[in-house]
């Protein structure tokens, strides 16, 4: 596709339960990061991915937070046993080259937990 | 704490005034990167300055970065309603670390 796509766009879930969040990069970008942004903060750096290297998780908050990617392709941002405080838009950018070059943004998942 | 911060929270301007927002980090960078963020959802990237660049232009928008004061900042000329949205200061951590870490950004309202 021509840009960052995310799905869902919205999900509504129960305290307790887990959830999955997907990204489809712009083809050919090798650099994938997951950013959070909680209601009129800033964004809050998750995770990286870069090509075939290590990803870097030191943004993860907990345990409960997991993600993966599958070459350079989709990845899946995974909540396990989802808290009331992880309830925030889920962003997800790519680009072509790390932070050198410019990230393009999806339009996020908006996630509420009850 | 922060690795970048904008300044100011927020903004209201009239249409047609300049805006003015502005930006300080800690560490050395590599580049500085301004975003545009809609209605609380997908950030828009507006340009890029890096760490050897003073000035960049990009239409109506004019950014600086001034690396011994740690510190960018982004004009916005001739504004319009348009332009109303959070406005965002993006660095890495210099070195080999391309990681981007976000301010809070500045809310920019622009009223007809």
């Amino acid at each position: 596709g021509a840009g960052v796509s995310q799905s869902p766009s919205n999900k509504v879930t129960e305290k307790g339960k887990d959830v999955e969040l997907r990204c489809d990069p712009i083809s050919g970008h090798t650099a994938l990061y997951w950013y959070r942004q909680r209601l009129g903060q800033g964004l809050e750096f998750l995770i990286y991915f870069q090509g075939n290297s290590a990803p870097d998780k030191s943004g993860l908050p907990s345990d409960r937070f997991s993600a993966e990617r599958t070459g350079e392709s989709v990845s899946t941002l995974t909540i396990q046993r989802t808290q009331q405080e992880d309830s925030a838009v889920y962003l997800c950018a790519s680009s072509s080259f790390g932070s050198t070059d410019t990230q393009y943004f999806g339009p996020g998942t908006r996630l509420t937990v009850l | 704490s922060q690795q970048g911060e904008e300044d100011p929270q927020a903004l209201s301007i009239q249409e047609g005034e300049n805006a003015t927002m502005n930006c300080s980090y800690k560490t050395s960078i590599n580049n500085l990167q301004w975003y545009r963020q809609n209605s609380g959802r997908g950030l828009v990237h507006l340009i890029l300055i890096r760490s050897n660049e003073r000035e960049k232009h990009s239409g109506r928008l004019r950014v600086t970065l001034d690396t011994s004061k740690k510190s960018s900042s982004l004009l916005i000329t001739a504004s319009r309603a348009a332009d109303t949205a959070s406005y965002f200061c993006a660095t890495d951590l210099g070195g080999s670390n391309y990681k981007l870490t976000f301010g809070k950004g500045t809310l920019l309202t622009v009223n007809p």
